[in-house]
This record gives structure tokens, sequence and C-alpha cells, in this order.
């Protein structure tokens, strides 16, 4: 599986937009991003995945680079609430390794008020 | 629906005992993964199911773990016997196939003294 590299940590104001990085320069052209994300103490939640378009959901956009070697998660409006470690991850589809996600270290956000 | 359900919550036990922890996938998801956190590690996937068969268990430490899904609405992660390096955040987590996220329950908080 390809790896990706996140800052180990970043800042925001409340209510502007958080912008976190990842790079993953190995990507396969079957492999997806996924982002993920772990508030203190509670099991990491799924926030957005996708291949090779931008996404947009109700909780985050996805940002893909058009060479697929690095994407940006953005919280469009940050709140205190999404203080947590984000994790951004490569994942094939099919193949023998279908189903398995890797977790790295991610990038802790902090909001401040 | 009650998302994933984890039991117990927290489990505190004696070295050499053995230690079984429960899962509930969401009903209709069909697969299902096993995984440990600790702030050494980070989050390490032990085993996934699909369709309640057993694909990949690599991430297994040792043979003293071990992993069932008797059926689609149930699983189990057994240690026997327990070490005190097996102290950790087990999750379990279930997804509804390709291209979807997984649901992660609240994790089982194991201490072994």
């Amino acid at each position: 599986d390809a790896k990706t590299t996140q800052p180990p940590s970043m800042d925001c104001a409340e209510g502007r937009a958080a912008n976190l990085p990842c790079n993953h320069s190995t990507i396969s052209g079957n492999e997806y991003v996924y982002w993920y994300r772990q508030i203190h103490s509670q099991g990491p939640q799924y926030i957005i995945h996708g291949l090779k378009n931008n996404e947009t959901n109700e909780m985050a956009s996805l940002i893909i680079t058009e060479d697929r070697k690095s994407s940006t998660l953005i919280l469009p409006h940050a709140t205190l609430r999404d203080t947590a470690v984000y994790y951004c991850i490569v994942r094939v589809e099919r193949g023998s390794t279908l189903g398995r996600l890797y977790f790295g270290r991610g990038t802790q956000l902090t909001v401040w008020p | 629906d009650a998302g994933v359900i984890q039991s117990p919550r927290h489990e505190v036990t004696e070295m050499g005992q053995e230690v079984t922890l429960r899962c509930k996938p969401i009903s209709g998801h069909n697969s299902l993964f096993w995984y440990r956190q600790t702030m050494m590690r980070g989050l390490e996937l032990l085993i996934y199911f699909n369709n309640n068969v057993p694909i990949d268990d690599s991430g297994m430490p040792e043979d003293r773990f071990s992993a069932k899904m008797p059926n689609a609405s149930f699983s189990t992660l057994k240690i026997q016997p327990s070490e005190p390096r097996d102290s950790a955040v087990y999750f379990c987590a279930s997804s509804f196939g390709i291209g979807y996220g997984y649901t992660f329950g609240s994790g089982t908080r194991l201490t072994v003294v």
C-alpha cells in the first residue's frame, strides 16, 4: 500500500477553514484516498474519500491534485468539536489487499477559540 | 441504528487470564475489522472478515490471539493467555463493502496487570 505523509500537528481558529495536507507520492491508479478522524477516546470516524475527482459532503471537501500525489482535506468552518487527529489513508479497492485500511500517525488538529 | 457495539467498554484482568472482546457490527454490513491502538504503535489492523470468513489475519500478533465470526451479527477477539503488553484499546469496525467507509465502535480498553 502507498504510504502517506502528514504534518504531525496544525492549528486553526474557530470559524476559519482548516486545510489539512497529505502527500501520497507513490499512490497507484487503483488506490483511493480516505480521510478519517479520531476525537480523543473515541473510535475513528469516516469523513470522506475519493479517487481522482474532488469530493464534497456535509462534513468536508477533498481536493486531489491532478497527478494524485497529494490531497487536501478542507473543513470549511472549523469548530472546537473538530479538534481531533486526522488520518489520510490510501487503500486498494481490488485484489488481495481489498478492505484493509492502514492508519499512520495522522495530524493533530487543534481548533482554538 | 445503534452503530457498531463493542463490549465490554473497559476490562481489567490479571496476566495469564483469558480475555474475550465482543463486537456486533451494523446490520447489513458484510465486512468486519479488528484494530488495536497503543501510543507506541498507533492503530494496527489485526484481522478482517468478509461475509463471516477471515480474509487476512496477518496482523494478529501471536497464537495467543484468535478471532471468530460465527454469524453476520457477532464477532469475538480472544486473548489466551493475556500479557501486560496486550494492554491497549481494541476497536471493531464494520463496512458495507467496496467503496464504503468503515464505522468504528467505541472500543474496549483492556488493561492486563
